[in-house]
């Protein structure tokens, strides 16, 4: 079967850095998505990455390794509305997004 | 209209009556999913068209119906709502299908009783 594994829930502080990963296991790959999604609100792009490697977006940073299955979404200097729930997906062989439960980020004063 | 527009924000239905949640983009994107979202599970695709004319059947398409007769517009049609269909629904969009990032609209908050 198909899973992408991530925290359920991370707290950390404002200003601080978070690091939040994901695992997966996909019948294929081709490419992963980290998206941001506000309470009641939608989903909204924040990287995509299908090469090894990091790829850095302003304050938000996006790693993947595919020989590992493993990719992590690094955001620094933490504001107050950084707190959302960050979802991870994988593009699988039929180019269909499976997608992780989210993992909720509380940011903290 | 300005990204991708959703119908209604919110219904209440009984069990057993038809109902169809539109969709609307204006972005000319070739395709368009339709994905529901519960508490502790990730997004799971319902179906999808990948170009206008064309549907697919995506993770959890049972009880569901959809058609793309044009570009901008993908609604989901629920032939005799039931209890567990309660969720909240999202609409998306991408240029095409694949590599592209998604477009989301707001969402549409359906409880079945």
């Amino acid at each position: 079967g198909q899973n992408i594994d991530q925290p359920t829930e991370m707290t950390a502080t404002e200003g601080a850095i978070v690091q939040i990963n994901c695992t997966y296991q996909t019948s294929g790959f081709n490419g992963l998505f980290w998206y941001q999604q506000h309470a009641g609100e939608a989903p909204t792009f924040l990287s995509y990455n299908v090469l090894d490697g990091l790829e850095e977006k302003g304050r938000f940073s996006s790693f993947l390794s595919r020989s590992k299955g493993y990719s992590y979404l690094l955001l620094k200097e933490l504001q107050m509305k950084d707190s959302a729930s960050y979802l991870c997906a994988v593009l699988d062989s039929n180019y269909q997004l499976i997608w992780g439960a989210g993992t909720k980020l509380i940011i903290k004063p | 209209i300005a990204g991708i527009t959703q119908a209604p924000t919110s219904q209440i239905l009984a069990a057993g009556r038809r109902m169809t949640l539109r969709c609307t983009q204006d972005m000319r994107h070739n395709a368009m999913y339709w994905y529901r979202q519960d508490l502790g599970l990730g997004l799971r695709l319902i179906h999808y068209s990948n170009t206008a004319g064309t549907t697919g059947k995506g993770e959890v398409p049972d009880g569901y119906s959809v058609s793309r007769a044009n570009t901008d517009d993908f609604p989901l049609t629920l032939a005799s709502a039931v209890p567990s269909q309660t969720s909240v629904y999202f609409c998306a969009s991408s240029e095409r299908e694949g590599h592209n990032e998604q477009f989301f609209g707001p969402g549409t908050r359906l409880t079945v009783l």
